[in-house]
């Protein structure tokens, strides 16, 4: 069965950094493409990072560039999402994503994801 | 970035059909391929692949979910719904970066 739970999620405030995992299992993580997609509170689905197989590759949307990165352990099954100068509006339930291998980059699985709310 | 436009409620009542619809600001398609994928997230849980490529249903989702479209119109089909299909429904591009997701479509019970 594939598994991808999530930790490290909390309250952090304003400017700081956070740092989720995701411990993936049931399958060969190494051969995954993965992503963070986000939801703010009471609203929609946003794609937040994605990372290739090797760790190599990284995207990311405008809004969260240059403060984001995700990253990976293949060896550990695990993936991150490094979080810098944190903002209110970064406030929100992040879940860790696995994209299928047609390289269509839809995600078909999902953690069942980890609170981050930013406040002072 | 490609905006994807979903109705925000959509009532109905069990047994009936449910079409859900989600239009995009420009084309999803590349030849035959539309990278247009839909999923259901129910209250305080995370969202779940229910189609991918518009039209193929996704592992071990009921055959009473079907979806179709191609360019910039979508459509998700309930038939019949169930009381749990209740949820919100989502349709996601993979076309061009950034993905975009719709806003969601909430499907309640007439």
């Amino acid at each position: 069965e594939v598994q991808l739970v999530e930790s490290g999620g909390g309250l952090v405030q304003p400017g700081r950094s956070l740092k989720l995992s995701c411990a993936a299992s049931g399958f060969t993580f190494s051969n995954y493409y993965m992503a963070w997609v986000r939801q703010a509170p009471k609203k929609g689905l946003e794609w937040v990072a994605t990372i290739s197989t090797s760790g190599s590759r990284t995207y990311y949307p405008d809004s969260v560039k240059g403060r984001f990165t995700i990253s990976r352990d293949n060896a550990k099954s695990s993936l991150y999402l490094q979080m810098n100068s944190l903002k209110s509006e970064d406030t929100a339930t992040y879940y860790c994503a696995r994209h299928s291998t047609g390289m269509d980059y839809v995600m078909d699985a999902w953690g069942q994801g980890a609170s981050v709310t930013v406040s002072s | 970035d490609i905006v994807l436009t979903q109705s925000p409620v959509l009532a109905v009542s069990l047994g009936q059909r449910a079409t859900i619809s989600c239009r995009a600001s420009q084309s999803v398609s590349i030849s035959s391929i539309n990278l247009m994928h839909w999923y259901q997230q129910k209250p305080g849980q995370q969202p779940k692949l229910l189609i991918y490529r518009a039209s193929n249903l996704a592992s071990g989702i009921p055959a009473r979910f079907s979806g179709s479209g191609s360019g910039t119109d979508f459509t998700l089909t309930i038939d019949p719904v169930q009381a749990d299909d209740i949820a919100a429904y989502y349709c996601q591009q993979s076309r061009e970066s950034p993905n975009t997701f719709g806003a969601g479509t909430k499907l309640e019970l007439k």
